[in-house]
C-alpha cells in the first residue's frame, strides 16, 4: 500500500517563475492539505482540499493556488516565485475532511529559488 | 502565525538516557499531536492526545497533556541512536478541524 507521495523531489527555479508540485494521498484518503517549511522553522498550513474544493486556507497570498483532481490526487502552484518561496512543500493526505484524522505525510518536495 | 513553541529547541543526549521536551500553545484545541522528522524530510506521526486526556503512552513514548497551562511534553524513554530526529508538537489549526500549526520544532541528537 503506497502512502503518500510527491514529486519532483526538488527543483530549482529562478525569481518570476511559475512551479507546480504534485501530490498523490495515501489509499482511501480523500483529503489533501499542503504545508511550507523554511529552513529551521515548523511548516505552516497553506490549504487543504476536499472533494475538490479548497476549505480552510492558511496566511499565504494568491500566488499560491492548488487543484485537487477527482482521483483525490492534488498540486500546488505557485507563481511569480520569490527567493523567500524557497521551502520543502509538504504534502498531507487524510480522510473525512472535517474529521479528526492523523495526516501522513508525503517526503517533500525541495524547493530552491535563486 | 506559529501556535505550538516548542522547549528546549536543542537537545544532545547519551544512548539509554530518556529525552524530555516541551511544547506550549495559545489557544483552545481539539487535539494536539507530535510528529518526528528526519534530516528535513517528510514527518511521521508519533501520538494523538485529545483535549480531555492528560496523558498517553505508545511504546517508548509517554506524552503529557495540561490544558490549564496549554502546555503538553514529550518523553522518550531509552533512547536510541535512530531517535535522532527533529520533534514537532503540532495542535489544530481551526478548532475541531484538521489544519495543524507546528510549533519550530526541538532537534534532538542522540550519540551512542
Amino acid at each position: 500500500d503506497a502512502g503518500v507521495t510527491q514529486s519532483p523531489t526538488h527543483l530549482i527555479k529562478t525569481r518570476g517563475q511559475q512551479v507546480t508540485l504534485r501530490c498523490s494521498p495515501k489509499s482511501g484518503h480523500d483529503t489533501v492539505s499542503w504545508y511550507q517549511q523554511a529552513l529551521g522553522q515548523g511548516p505552516q498550513f497553506i490549504f487543504q482540499y476536499y472533494e475538490e474544493e479548497e476549505r480552510q486556507r492558511g496566511n499565504f497570498p494568491d500566488r499560491f493556488s492548488g487543484h485537487q483532481f477527482p482521483n483525490y490526487s492534488s498540486e500546488l502552484n505557485v507563481n511569480a516565485l520569490l527567493l523567500g518561496d524557497s521551502a520543502l512543500y509538504l504534502c498531507a493526505s487524510s480522510s473525512g475532511g472535517e474529521a479528526e484524522e492523523t495526516q501522513y505525510f508525503g517526503p517533500g518536495t525541495r524547493l530552491l529559488v535563486l | 502565525s506559529q501556535q505550538g513553541e516548542e522547549d528546549p529547541q536543542a537537545l544532545s543526549i547519551q544512548e539509554g538516557e530518556n529525552a524530555t521536551m516541551n511544547c506550549s500553545y495559545k489557544t483552545s484545541i481539539n487535539n494536539l499531536q507530535w510528529y518526528r522528522q528526519n534530516s528535513g524530510r517528510g514527518l511521521v506521526h508519533l501520538i494523538l492526545i485529545r483535549s480531555n486526556e492528560r496523558e498517553k503512552h505508545s511504546g517508548r513514548l509517554r506524552v503529557t497533556l495540561d490544558t490549564s497551562k496549554k502546555s503538553s511534553s514529550l518523553l522518550i524513554t531509552a533512547s536510541r541512536a535512530a531517535d535522532t530526529a527533529s520533534y514537532f508538537c503540532a495542535t489544530d489549526l481551526f478548532y475541531g478541524n484538521n489544519r495543524l500549526a507546528f510549533g519550530k520544532g526541538n532537534q534532538v541528537v542522540v550519540i551512542p
